[in-house]
């Protein structure tokens, strides 16, 4: 089973640069996230989907925009990429209050 | 706004020798909690989901329980062994916040052979 998959894997950025990050899930999840993982700070959430065509931000949504392609998709862009978006960044997915899963992460350097 | 707080931050035992790794939260008004598993440069892997309901959960080795009341969870890992070595993350969902995931910081094990 595939379960979350993250693209890219890694990625390297020129500050202003923009990107936009894939995640898909094959287990029929409503819920999918986007986290960010730092050193010092843990994961913390920056926007999330509860179900196909709905949105909201999390605790750190600034400097981001996502999109909810359907049930499978659920992208973050970066418009204006900074350094201080150098992160790993981790979707996840799950149904409604159940035991989330996690994709492998995109590691992202804003130079 | 739910803290969670995961004490020691790092930890290193000989092999054999019982995990204990603790968890506390400040909300007890929780719907779940979640231990995960994180190795070096790799993604997040679930190890045990407690309901709310539940007082423990087992899988194995591992031996997970969870107390409300005084906002604890504890992982016990029994007869670790150097493939134990990894991160471990708590992480709760509160009631009010609909399946979104609040992380402790993570304990770092090692277990040297």
């Amino acid at each position: 089973n595939a379960g979350v998959t993250q693209t890219p894997k890694f990625q390297v950025l020129k500050t202003g640069q923009s990107m936009t990050l894939q995640c898909a899930q094959d287990m029929n999840h409503n819920s999918m996230y986007w986290y960010r993982q730092d050193p010092g700070m843990g994961l913390r959430l920056i926007y999330y989907s509860a179900s196909e065509g709905t949105t909201d931000k999390g605790e750190v949504p600034n400097g981001y925009n996502v999109s909810r392609l359907n049930k499978r998709e659920f992208s973050l862009r970066l418009e204006s990429a900074a350094p201080s978006q150098t992160s790993v960044y981790f979707c996840a997915s799950n149904r409604d209050d159940a035991e989330a899963f996690f994709g492998q992460g995109t590691r992202l350097t804003v130079v | 706004k739910q803290e969670v707080t995961q004490i020691p931050a790092a930890l290193s035992v000989p092999e054999g020798e019982n995990l204990v790794l603790n968890c506390s939260f400040t909300d007890s008004a929780i719907y779940n909690l979640q231990w995960f598993r994180q190795d070096p440069g790799k993604g997040l892997t679930s190890l045990l989901l407690i309901q709310s309901s539940q007082r423990e959960q087992t899988s194995g080795r591992l031996n997970a329980s969870l107390d409300k009341s005084s906002g604890r969870s504890t992982l016990y890992i029994a007869a670790s062994q150097p493939g134990d070595s990894a991160t471990y993350l708590c992480a709760v969902v509160t009631t009010d916040s609909w399946g979104k995931l609040q992380f402790g910081a993570g304990t770092q094990v090692v277990v040297t052979p």
